[in-house]
């Protein structure tokens, strides 16, 4: 079965500074991968997903990942973050159509 | 893109007493729906698949006679707390899947649903 590693739980940054949320992922089958950010007392809502394809994935909000396989990485990145990115973010990963979800990274962003 | 809705969003209830929970796909069929339940600041876990016109598939350690799960059409499921107490206080999230599409049947997620339970 897989398994998501979300390896940092909290990670402060300033505005407009670089941010990078680690992923790790384990399965025995090709998978499909996943970001989400959630705000406070709201549901999921998709940043962006691999399924196939161009290994480095853009999505919404300015934010991009890399799926390397050889790594077993779905790393999350934003190249200048604002204080309106500050939210909880969780990787998933799906196999077999059932999606497992990573403990979850708190991004905080500070003026 | 695909919708998901759920009703109540949130729910305040006494100790002893059920809650229902929908879950609508708006714009979309979802022969399968998943139910989630998140702790404050943990992540979700999965709690049942729920499949249109067949019984949910519950995971290890969740009491299906007390999470009550029904899919009774091909855009509705309901998830029912039956006796409910303060430790089932929760946000429960469900999602359905499009399984319309020829690639890869995405998930959608709901808005989740606040239960507090006194």
């Amino acid at each position: 079965a897989q398994s998501v590693t979300q390896l940092d739980s909290q990670v402060p940054v300033f505005e407009e500074a670089p941010v990078e949320l680690r992923c790790n992922y384990s399965s025995s089958v090709s998978v499909y991968l996943f970001w989400y950010v959630q705000y406070p007392n709201q549901g999921l809502q998709l940043l962006l997903k691999y399924l196939s394809g161009s290994t480095l994935v853009k999505g919404i909000n300015g934010f991009e990942a890399e799926f390397n396989k050889s790594q077993t990485s779905f790393h999350l990145r934003k190249p200048s973050v604002h204080i309106s990115d500050t939210a909880e973010y969780f990787c998933a990963v799906s196999e077999n159509n059932d999606m497992r979800f990573g403990a979850g990274t708190r991004l905080t962003v500070k003026p | 893109g695909a919708v998901v809705s759920q009703h109540p969003s949130r729910v305040i209830c006494k100790s002893g007493t059920s809650v229902k929970i929908e879950c609508r796909s708006l714009d979309f069929q979802a022969t399968t729906m998943f139910w989630y339940r998140q702790f404050p600041k943990q992540s979700l876990m999965l709690m049942a698949t729920s499949n249109e016109g067949s019984k949910a598939t519950y995971e290890q350690g969740v009491e299906k006679d007390k999470f009550l799960i029904n899919h009774a059409s091909l855009t509705l499921s309901t998830l029912t707390v039956t006796s409910a107490h303060p430790e089932d206080s929760s946000f429960y999230i469900c999602s359905a899947r499009d399984n319309s599409a020829s690639f890869y049947n995405e998930q959608f997620f709901g808005p989740g649903t606040r239960l507090t339970v006194l």
